[in-house]
Order: C-alpha cells, then structure tokens, then sequence
C-alpha cells in the first residue's frame, strides 16, 4: 500500500500571497489531520477532517483552512502568508473514526518557506 | 487544555545500552491515549508505541516499553539494545478519548545513539 503523499514537498513563497498544501491519505483512510512544525512552536494540531467534515480545529487564525474531498483527499490553505508561517507542514491519516484506537501515519511534511 | 511536557531536549546513549525518556502530561481528563513518536532526521514521523489510560499494564512493542504512571502523569518511553537507527527526535503526545485524531505534542527529546 502506497504511504501518505504530501505535494509539493517545498514551496517558497513571499508575504501577502496564498499557498495550497495537497494531502493524499493512504487508501482507504477516511481521516486526514494537519500539524504544523516550528522549531519555536513545536508540533501544533492545525485541524482533522473525516469524510468531508471538519472535526476538530486547533488554535490557529483564520487564515488556516482546510478541506476535503469525496476521495479524501485534503487540501490546507493559506491565505495572507506571514514570515512566521515557515514551517514543516505534516499531515497524518488513520482508516476509521475510531481516533487514536487507530494507527495515524505521516506523510513526508512540506516545508514552506515564507519570504 | 491538556499539556504535554517533556524535561530533555537532548539525551545519548552508547549502542546496545538502555536509555530513558521522560514525559509528563496535565490533563482533567480520565479516558485519553498517550503516544510516543520519532522523528527521524527525514522528517517521517512514525509511531513507536501508545497506551491506552484505562489499561494498567505497560504498553510494550519490541525493544520499547513504557512506564505509565496515571496517578503521577507521567509517561516514560524505555529503549533497550539502543541501536544506531534509534537516533531521533522523539515526541510524547496526548489526546482524549472521542476526540479523534488530534494529538498534543511535547517539545520533544533529541536522541543520539553513538557507536
């Protein structure tokens, strides 16, 4: 079985603009969640989806959101880059809704680098 | 809002010895999960071992094996026959029971098994 895909695997971009972030689960996981990774901030819950609904949503501006597709799919998105929004952005699926009873496993993260 | 502490950002070990990390957790919750993480120098972050609350007995999985302390709130990861390929960044996580993939993470403890 093919692991979780993250694409592009880096992007540099400079302040004010808006990137896409791509999130292919493995098949037949239904839940995708995204965490974003600073050396400052460490390891933060930016939010999950599972079958198309968002479930849970951690602390972050609204300028982080998020979706996911019928063959779930995400994509996270954000708009109005700041400088301190460089960082490894990791996304992580599991196959049912029974949260962490189930195995999350990680994608390879995209690194952004916000200029 | 749970947190999750982990009091050694660096620690070595010399291969084939046993080392210990420390994680501690504050949280007012009785039903959640405890998991240990690493994360390789690829970035790949991989599930080592997890703990269900309600289960006394130490969670154990090949040569790592946890020490679960409730009443305390502490969650220790043991490695044993340290081996080269154990050289990580390791991270304790949290999450709540019903609340699906969304994880709490420490700060994360820099591992480096010497030869």
């Amino acid at each position: 079985k093919a692991g979780v895909t993250q694409t592009p695997r880096y992007l540099i971009k400079t302040r004010g603009q808006q990137v896409t972030l791509s999130c292919s689960p493995i098949s037949g996981h239904r839940s995708v969640s995204w965490y974003q990774q600073t050396p400052g901030q460490g390891l933060q819950f930016l939010f999950e989806y599972f079958s198309e609904t968002q479930r849970n949503k951690g602390n972050f501006p609204g300028r982080f959101s998020g979706r996911q597709f019928s063959n779930s799919r995400s994509e996270m998105n954000v708009s109005t880059l700041e400088l301190g929004d460089s960082a490894l952005y990791l996304c992580a699926s599991s196959g049912t809704d029974y949260g962490p009873l189930e195995t999350q496993y990680f994608g390879p993260g995209t690194r952004l680098l916000v200029l | 809002a749970q947190t999750v502490t982990q009091s050694q950002p660096e620690m070595s070990v010399q291969e084939a010895e046993t080392v210990t990390l420390s994680c501690t957790y504050d949280t007012s919750e009785n039903n959640y999960y405890l998991f240990w993480y690493k994360q390789p120098p690829s970035r790949q972050m991989i599930l080592v071992i997890r703990q269900e609350a309600y289960k006394q007995q130490n969670a154990t999985e090949n040569r790592f094996s946890v020490n679960f302390q409730k009443a305390a709130k502490s969650f220790s990861l043991k490695i044993s026959d340290s081996q080269l390929g154990d050289t990580a960044m390791y991270f304790c996580a949290f999450t709540r029971h019903n609340a699906g993939n969304m994880l709490t993470f420490g700060g994360g403890t820099r591992l480096m098994v010497k030869p």
